[in-house]
């Protein structure tokens, strides 16, 4: 069974930082392996992706995320925060066999972008 | 329009009171899904459809049923609400490696 885990329920960065939210997955095949936003009382928009081929993906709003496979990681980054970018995030894995039929979502991260 | 839009948007209901929530979708999608958000528990798939004949129960579907009308609705009912139901119910539809999520639907079940 595939599981994902999110370390920090939640982070803090101020207005111009790094934004790093940290995702680790475990998985018996190779993963598709998501990054979700969800801003309030909203529902949840695609942020990227990874299926094949390019390691580094790049997604809107100038997030990316990177598969190393050797670490079982998928990390989000984005160099400078917005105040906008204040939202939870949740990372999710699907089986590649399968692709989206069944996604495996982590527990979120609630990120706050301090002024 | 959205392509994926849920009815109610909101509802609170008393224990034991049947429900249903619906899900409708214009995105001409064969593959739809319930998935239930608690706070710090992430989204928890509750049962999914990959067509109108075929359903399948997720993660967490005891005391869930669904119905799926046609390709375009997909009705989860709670025959009967109990509190720990209260959740955000979200809908979503799928196709390839992507799914579309409606807005959700927050219950409250006192």
């Amino acid at each position: 069974a595939q599981s994902v885990t999110q370390l920090g329920s939640h982070v803090s960065v101020s207005e111009g930082a790094l934004v790093l939210l940290r995702c680790n997955y475990s998985s018996s095949v190779p993963p598709y392996l998501f990054w979700y936003v969800q801003y309030p009382n909203q529902g949840l928009q695609l942020l990227l992706k990874y299926t094949t081929g390019a390691t580094l993906v790049k997604g809107i709003n100038g997030f990316e995320a990177e598969f190393k496979k050797s670490e079982t990681s998928f990390h989000l980054t984005k160099p400078s925060a917005h105040m906008s970018d204040a939202a939870e995030y949740f990372c999710a894995s699907g089986d590649s066999g399968a692709g989206s039929y069944q996604l495996t979502f982590g527990k979120g991260t609630k990120l706050s972008v301090i002024p | 329009d959205a392509d994926v839009t849920q009815t109610p948007r909101n509802r609170i209901t008393k224990t034991g009171k049947r429900i249903m929530l619906e899900c409708s979708q214009t995105k001409g999608h064969d593959r739809m899904y319930w998935y239930r958000q608690d706070p710090g528990l992430g989204l928890r798939l509750i049962y999914y459809s990959f067509d109108v004949k075929d359903i399948n129960k997720g993660e967490i579907s005891d005391g869930y049923s669904v119905s799926r009308q046609a390709q375009a609705k997909f009705s989860l009912s709670l025959e009967s609400a109990i509190p720990n139901q209260t959740a955000l119910y979200f809908c979503a539809t799928s196709y390839r490696d992507e799914q579309y999520f409606g807005p959700g639907t927050r219950l409250t079940v006192t």
